[in-house]
């Protein structure tokens, strides 16, 4: 069973240009959630996909989005950046299953510098 | 709105000893909450999950204990180690249901001394 990857492990960009980051989710899992953790903060929750539908948002505008494919693996994609938006991108893949998630299961983020 | 509160931010601890690691949250409306660990730089390691029908969860030196009604849990860490040394997260879901959204602490960055 391979665990959550993503990559790239390191990523510098410079302010306006877009930015897309990947995530393959664990075996079985067909939930990817996006968080952004700033330095020396806890993660803050970007948005959630399941079965490759947007399913709750946090307090991001709309320049952050993403997608889930069939086979689960999800992008977010980040237009426009800003210097605010350099912090850890950290995915996490987890088992919906009715009206409720399983665990969280975390990948080792993708740390993205905007110059 | 759920609003995750970690003390202390940071303790420095000799080798050997037992400590506690405190965390609340505003909406207990909640039906699991998570301890994670994070070493610097690097992803979640997911530690405990204490679903809010179990009281403690224990794996090996680490005790977790949720209480509902306070709005609190604890993360218990018996004869530490340098290895110990990292940032401790945890985790409630936002409101009852789907915890499609979890919310975060800023963590207790631990510090275990030779």
């Amino acid at each position: 069973e391979t665990g959550v990857t993503q990559s790239p492990t390191h990523l510098i960009k410079t302010r306006g240009q877009q930015v897309t980051l990947r995530c393959s989710s664990q075996s079985g899992h067909n939930t990817v959630s996006w968080y952004q953790q700033a330095l020396g903060q806890g993660p803050q929750f970007i948005f959630q996909y399941y079965r490759e539908e947007e399913n709750g948002r946090g307090n991001f505008p709309p320049r952050f989005s993403g997608l889930q494919f069939p086979n689960y693996s999800s992008e977010l994609n980040v237009n426009a950046l800003e210097l605010d938006d350099s912090a850890l991108y950290l995915c996490a893949s987890s088992l919906k299953t009715g009206p409720s998630t399983d665990t969280q299961y975390f990948g080792p983020g993708t740390r993205l510098t905007v110059l | 709105k759920q609003e995750v509160t970690q003390i202390p931010a940071a303790l420095s601890v000799p080798e050997g000893e037992n400590l506690v690691l405190n965390c609340s949250f505003t909406d207990s409306a909640i039906y699991n909450l998570q301890w994670f660990r994070q070493d610097p730089g690097k992803g979640l390691t997911s530690l405990l999950l204490i679903q809010s029908s179990q009281r403690e969860q224990t794996s090996g030196r680490l005790n977790a204990s949720l209480d509902k009604s306070s709005g609190r849990s604890t993360l218990y860490i018996a004869a530490s180690q340098p290895g110990d040394s990292a940032t401790y997260l945890c985790a409630a879901p936002e409101g009852g249901g789907s915890n499609y959204k979890l919310t975060f602490g800023k963590g207790t960055l631990l510090t275990v001394n030779p």
